[in-house]
């Protein structure tokens, strides 16, 4: 079976566009997470969607969207993309919200 | 809030050696749960070892244990027979019982490198 697989795999965007990162979880896995790891630190929790509806969100600002879709793969969204948002972004899935998180390799976003 | 903290930003060890990589967590629940992660060269989060709280028992995965500590609220790690394949950025993470939205909150990382 085929992991969690995320696209692009990098990307470059200017200050001020808007980025869409892709993310299609592991078949039958319901839900996904959203993580952003800046250089040099941990990954912080950003989002979590399960059956298309949002259970948790992290402190970050309503640039930030996503969704999830019928099929349970997800989109994040990061609107008027700030210098600070480059960073790697994850994407986890799991069978509910409470089971073993497997993780891509996540989405290098690079902000100039 | 939850927070966890890792002390030590580089860790080395000789092949086929043992390490110990240290964590330490706050919170004010009883029940929880403590993840080790290894994240290799290829960036994905890899799940090395779970410990839920109310065990006393500390959790173990062939060459990999930990050394729970409930009331210091420390988690550390031991890796026996060190491999070069070890070699990788490690994150120890907490993550409420009663989960609310599937959060890790995870440390700083530790970057292990293996001397052949």
């Amino acid at each position: 079976d085929a992991g969690v697989t995320q696209s692009p795999t990098h990307l470059i965007k200017t200050r001020g566009q808007q980025v869409t990162l892709r993310c299609s979880p592991i078949s039958g896995h319901k839900s996904v997470s959203w993580y952003q790891q800046v250089l040099g630190q941990g990954p912080q929790f950003i989002f979590q969607y399960y059956e298309k509806e949002e259970r948790g969100r992290g402190n970050f600002p309503d640039r930030f969207s996503a969704r999830q879709f019928p099929n349970y793969s997800s989109e994040l969204n990061v609107n008027a993309l700030l210098l600070g948002d480059s960073a790697l972004y994850l994407c986890a899935s799991s069978l509910a919200t409470n089971e073993k998180l497997f993780f891509g390799s996540g989405t290098q976003l690079s902000v100039l | 809030a939850q927070t966890v903290t890792q002390s030590q930003p580089e860790m080395s060890v000789q092949e086929a050696e043992t390490v110990t990589l240290s964590c330490t967590y706050d919170t004010s629940e009883s029940d929880y749960y403590l993840f080790w992660y290894k994240q290799p060269p290829s960036r994905q989060m890899i799940l090395v070892i779970r410990q839920e709280a109310y065990k006393q028992q500390n959790a173990t995965e062939n060459r990999f244990s930990v050394n729970f500590q409930k009331a210091a609220k420390s988690f550390s790690l031991k890796i026996s027979d060190s491999q070069l394949g070890d070699a990788a950025m490690y994150f120890c993470a907490y993550r409420r019982f009663y989960n609310q939205g599937g959060k890790l909150i995870f440390g700083q990382g530790t970057e292990l490198s293996v001397k052949p």
